[in-house]
């Protein structure tokens, strides 16, 4: 258990369907971040937020929204994915943006398959 | 941009010890991290090194050449439940990490 939550843990979606997933941290933590996770390939950063306030979109398709309605609530909405959206989304927290030895907690996952 | 290098795979006999190296380009250096994922679990935290030198921790060792944009991570005595995914992450300048794809570790008996 590393104090980050996620659900679902596995979607399969229609390229018309609309859902969220959802993340939540247990840690007290105030950065949130979504990453995509692609077999064989390194994460990629997605969205970061820092006290409710998003700092970082980092070129994502408008078919991806996030949401943070508190720090430590983080939804990201999907709507009209593509099968190659189809991938591991991992969330994550951290302290705050500081940096250094400040380390990520990851949550375990949404296996998301868009058919 | 950022350019992590490290092995896809490796294979090892329970009881012995396995070297994963990490190699970086980055435009900046403020630390590298590694983290172990299990398959279908979330990536955990195992090291962080900001200072040329070796890190032990238990089984687990990093190393860290900032000089010649190198880690590795040494895992000794091999266990059955070592067997993961490793990613070695450079944070290059501000709070972002960058990853490398992973390595994965198979840990025959």
């Amino acid at each position: 258990e590393t104090g980050v939550t996620q659900t679902p843990r596995h979607l399969v979606m229609g390229m018309t369907n609309k859902k969220s997933l959802k993340c939540e941290q247990h840690l007290g933590h105030n950065a949130m971040y979504w990453y995509k996770q692609s077999a064989k390939k390194p994460l990629e950063l997605m969205f970061v937020y820092n006290f409710k306030e998003q700092t970082e979109n980092n070129s994502v398709p408008s078919r991806f929204s996030p949401e943070c309605p508190n720090s430590s609530h983080l939804f990201l909405h999907l709507h009209t994915l593509q099968p190659e959206d189809s991938a591991l989304y991992l969330c994550a927290s951290s302290q705050d943006l500081a940096g250094g030895p400040d380390t990520q907690y990851f949550g375990p996952g949404t296996r998301l398959t868009v058919l | 941009g950022q350019n992590i290098d490290q092995p896809t795979e490796m294979t090892a006999t329970e009881g012995a010890i396995v070297q994963i190296n990490c190699t970086y380009q980055t435009s900046g250096f403020n630390g590298l991290f590694w983290y172990q994922q299990h398959a279908g679990e979330a990536p955990t935290f195992l090291s962080y090194n900001v200072l040329d030198g070796l890190e032990e921790k238990g089984r687990f060792s990093s190393f860290l050449s900032r000089s010649k944009g190198y880690s590795y991570l040494l895992l000794k005595e091999l266990q059955m439940k070592d067997s993961a995914s490793y990613l070695c992450a450079v944070r290059d300048g501000d709070y972002k990490l960058s990853f490398g794809a992973g390595t994965t570790v198979t840990v025959r008996a």
